[in-house]
């Protein structure tokens, strides 16, 4: 069955970086778009980040452009988000999550991770 | 960016009940709009895609319909597992965004 587990959270201070990876199983990982979405705790959610399939294309919230980096390792099933310089604002749990349809990039996000708490303190 | 809204921000109703929630877009995104259901401490769960498609496994009484800018997640006869909280998504752009929600809990 489809798994994706997210793991690399914890608390980190302002200005410092953290790589949140996320392992897929269950599934031909190389032919799915997958996102980063996050929840600040009680709040709603934000999309974060979006690759493509193959990583030609990447696509960043406006409140993450310049600071976070969402990459892949088809060979690992393995999806990634560096964070850098990050802000007491960033605090959430961050989900991965698979497009739906295979070789397509805008797509509904049909399974996700159970998420992993980034806590940004000094 | 496109900015999605949705309405009411909360609602209270028994089992049994007819639930409606809209959802408005600030701009045309045909039909590439999803609901998701998130419960307390547990990741979201797709209901619905491209505005009326139910997602396998979903059960029968959950429903949308829309398009262009306005859309709506029908419930038709609440259960006791249906009070969470509801998001619609779009992914018309590259740049996706959700609705800031609606929390469905029992009157």
């Amino acid at each position: 069955q489809v798994q994706l587990v997210e793991s690399g959270g914890g608390v980190v201070q302002p200005g410092r970086s953290l790589r949140l990876p996320c392992a897929a199983s269950g599934f031909t990982f190389s032919r799915h778009a997958m996102n980063w979405v996050r929840q600040a705790p009680g709040k709603g959610l934000e999309w974060v980040a979006i690759i493509s399939h193959d990583g030609s294309n990447e696509y960043y919230a406006d409140s993450v452009k310049g600071r976070f980096t969402i990459s892949r390792d088809n060979s690992q099933n393995t999806l990634y988000l560096q964070m850098n310089s990050l802000r007491h604002e960033d605090t959430a749990v961050y989900f991965c999550a698979r497009g739906l349809h295979q070789l397509l990039l805008y797509q509904p996000l049909d399974y996700w991770g159970q998420g992993t708490l980034v806590t940004v303190s000094s | 960016d496109i900015q999605m809204t949705q309405s009411p921000s909360s609602l209270s109703a028994s089992v049994g009940d007819r639930v409606t929630i809209t959802c408005r877009a600030s701009q045309t995104i045909n039909n590439y709009l999803n609901w998701y259901q998130q419960k307390p401490g547990k990741a979201p769960k797709l209901l619905i895609y491209a505005a009326s498609s139910l997602q396998s496994g979903v059960p029968s009484r959950f429903s949308g319909s829309g398009s262009g800018t306005d859309f709506t997640l029908t419930i038709s006869s609440l259960q006791p597992e249906d009070f969470a909280t509801y998001y619609c998504q779009q992914s018309y752009s590259s740049l996706f965004t959700f609705g800031p929600g609606t929390k469905v809990d029992v009157k």
